[in-house]
């Protein structure tokens, strides 16, 4: 069964780096979601993908946060300059039709920022 | 004011329990979605539903689009339902993200 996919599963990195966090959607998947969850917190959106742009994101998802997708499988999250409150699991989720189907995530990275 | 709440925020039960956990959502949406969050973290989509009833083995979800409620039924609760049980909603404000609720940690005992 087609899966979505996360690498690395855990990334520790030291303040003010830059992280890339990496996912491959199902194949024939068209829209495509960053998430994430702080320890103990709900889930919250960051930002959906949909035809090689952005098509709506979170107030968290300031100008040190982007995406892309470089090669048509791969999806990738890239943080800036990493701060402490990024400290979070970051779900990479994938769809083929927003208004039917249901959203597939990926295993998620635990992202620890010291 | 949260746009999707839940309730309980945590139910403890024995092996063989119905189980039921609610949502209520506050705002117009196109879908509501139940998933489950294991201890290893995981996210599973259980059910996506924008009308009635559905039904999945053990699991049954329901909605009330007028009351903006809905529920998730676990039949013969069995240990390996423990987890965290989410209740999302998309077509909020028009947009497909989900919004999720806080949770409900479900813990069945044998």
């Amino acid at each position: 069964e087609p899966e979505v996919t996360q690498t690395p599963s855990h990334q520790v990195t030291q303040m003010g780096q830059e992280v890339i966090l990496r996912c491959v959607p199902i194949s024939n998947h068209l829209y495509f979601y960053w998430y994430r969850q702080i320890l103990g917190q709900k889930v919250e959106f960051l930002v959906s993908f949909y035809n090689n742009e952005i098509s709506e994101k979170s107030e968290i998802f300031d100008d040190q946060f982007s995406v892309e997708r470089p090669d048509g499988s791969n999806f990738t999250l890239k943080i800036r300059s990493t701060k402490l409150e990024d400290s979070a699991m970051y779900f990479c989720a994938s769809t083929r039709d927003r208004n039917r189907d249901e959203q597939f995530f990926g295993p998620g990275t635990r992202l620890t920022v010291l | 004011k949260n746009e999707v709440e839940q309730s309980p925020q945590n139910l403890t039960a024995q092996e063989g329990e119905f189980i039921t956990i609610n949502c209520s959502y506050s705002v117009g949406i196109s879908a509501l979605h139940w998933l489950q969050q294991h201890p290893g973290g995981g996210i599973v989509s259980l059910f996506m539903l924008s009308s009635g009833k559905k039904k999945h083995g053990r699991l049954i979800a329901t909605i009330n689009i007028q009351e903006k409620h809905s529920s998730l039924h676990i039949t013969a609760s069995h240990p390996r339902d423990s987890a965290v049980y989410i209740c999302a909603v998309s077509g909020f404000q028009g947009a497909q993200k989900l919004v999720f609720g806080q949770g409900t940690r479900l813990t069945i005992n044998p």
